[in-house]
């Protein structure tokens, strides 16, 4: 009963390194997201992918690349990273996108500082 | 683009006691309005949604209202307990990409 699994939990980078972080969902969801969440800000969605094979920008998406590998998995990459992108990433997916709207499922998370 | 905003962003009350919290929409065309609930260290939760063709839902200790018209709405947790000591965020969304928008959060501390 994992839900959304998201690795690492934690992690250290210096400036310009890069990153991929790694969320996999076992809820079959066609459509999952990702989000960072800065203090006092919320949640902001950083790219989404409605279903296998298909990848749109959110509201925040300079920065990151995503991969949809298979309907299980969605990954996000930081190329070359910046202390601006210190943050928590959260990884959620949903039933499906463009009907009615159904509930996004959250992952515990992955804490990233970038020194 | 939609802009959500929420209010207090603390909140301490006395156990048994009520909390309200209230959020305000900016696009008209928006339809779905989640609730989530965030631990510390752990990713947020929803607690309960509504759709703007209801303007009320009730869970237990635990309603939404929605007022279409003002482009508000509002959480009410009643008897409050230590356990609801949290992170609340509210959202909206449209049909469009079911893309949330959230608000800032509001931190609920319930006193023992």
């Amino acid at each position: 009963n994992a839900g959304v699994t998201q690795t690492p939990k934690f992690q250290v980078l210096k400036t310009g390194q890069s990153m991929t972080l790694q969320c996999a969902q076992d809820m079959n969801h066609n459509s999952m997201y990702w989000y960072r969440q800065d203090p006092g800000m919320g949640l902001r969605l950083i790219y989404y992918s409605a279903s296998e094979g298909t990848t749109d920008k959110g509201e925040v998406p300079n920065g990151y690349n995503v991969s949809r590998l298979n309907k299980r998995e969605f990954s996000l990459r930081l190329e070359s990273a910046a202390p601006s992108q210190t943050s928590v990433y959260f990884c959620a997916s949903s039933e499906e996108i463009g009907y009615s709207n159904q509930p996004q499922h959250f992952g515990d998370g992955t804490r990233l500082s970038i020194l | 683009g939609e802009n959500v905003e929420q209010h207090p962003s603390t909140l301490s009350v006395q156990e048994g006691d009520s909390a309200v919290i209230k959020c305000t929409y900016s696009d008209s065309a928006s339809n779905y309005f989640p609730w989530y609930k965030q631990e510390l260290g752990k990713g947020p939760q929803l607690i309960i949604d509504i759709r703007s063709n209801v303007g009320e839902k009730k869970d237990q200790r635990i309603a939404v209202t929605l007022n279409k018209t003002a482009k508000h709405f509002s959480l009410h947790i009643t008897e409050t307990q230590p356990e609801d000591s949290a992170v609340y965020f509210c959202a909206a969304s449209n049909n469009a990409g079911n893309m949330l928008t959230f608000g800032g959060g509001t931190r609920l501390m319930v006193k023992p």
